[in-house]
């Protein structure tokens, strides 16, 4: 069965620290796909990242980084120097090739807040 | 803009009424989901279309729920004898094939009193 974890409910931090969010994932396939996800508190989702199981590689797009580790089924996100406006609830999800309808399966989510 | 839109934002109803949502996706894409997210939860899958074929309903669509998208276009999410725990947010995505990222519409809101 498709599961995603995201074991840190909120996490507080002050500006220009760095966080990261937590994301532990468990599937029986072995092709999948792993996504981040942002939503501010606006309430719509933004599409952060999208990882292919094959693709092990760390990536970094500006203050945001991503580390894949599949030994221990986890897909983390880091922000760098933290600001105000990163302040949203971020979900990971994942979908997987046994399942056709690619629906994807989120985790609960973990609230970020950045006070000035 | 280009994005997927999703019409009324809010809905403010009461139980046993009917309401229906729309969701129109981004053009070129074959895919469109529903998702239902409830307060201090990720979403959960609702159903999906493949152009217009509905190719998959989760358990958590009772038969109160029904969808269509004709012409493989705009679909709509419609309720019927709405109850209080159908309060939801309720948000429509769409992608291009099966597992490219979704991208997904601001949602509506439905209350329920």
């Amino acid at each position: 069965a498709q599961k995603v974890t995201q074991a840190q409910t909120e996490i507080s931090v002050v500006e220009k620290e760095d966080v990261t969010l937590d994301c532990v994932y468990e599937t029986r396939d072995t092709t999948y796909y792993l996504f981040w996800y942002k939503q501010p508190p606006s309430g719509e989702l933004v599409f952060l990242i999208r990882r292919n199981s094959f693709d092990e590689q760390n990536e970094i797009s500006g203050r945001y980084s991503w580390n894949f580790q599949k030994s221990t089924s986890s897909f983390n996100f880091t922000i760098t120097a933290s600001q105000v406006v990163d302040s949203a609830v971020y979900f990971c999800a994942l979908t997987d090739n046994l399942d056709s309808s690619y629906k994807l399966i989120f985790g609960s989510g973990t609230r970020l807040l950045v006070r000035p | 803009d280009t994005g997927v839109s999703q019409d009324p934002r809010h809905k403010i109803t009461k139980r046993g009424q009917n309401v229906t949502f729309r969701c129109d996706p981004i053009s070129e894409h074959n895919r469109l989901y529903w998702y239902r997210q409830t307060l201090g939860q990720g979403p959960e899958f609702l159903t999906y279309f493949q152009n217009e074929a509905q190719l998959e309903k989760s358990r958590l669509l009772s038969d109160r729920f029904s969808a269509e998208r004709p012409k493989g276009s705009f679909s709509t999410l419609e309720i019927q004898r709405t109850e209080q725990g159908d309060s939801a947010m309720y948000l429509c995505a769409s992608s291009l094939g099966g597992s490219n990222e979704q991208f997904f519409g601001p949602g509506t809101r439905l209350t329920v009193l």
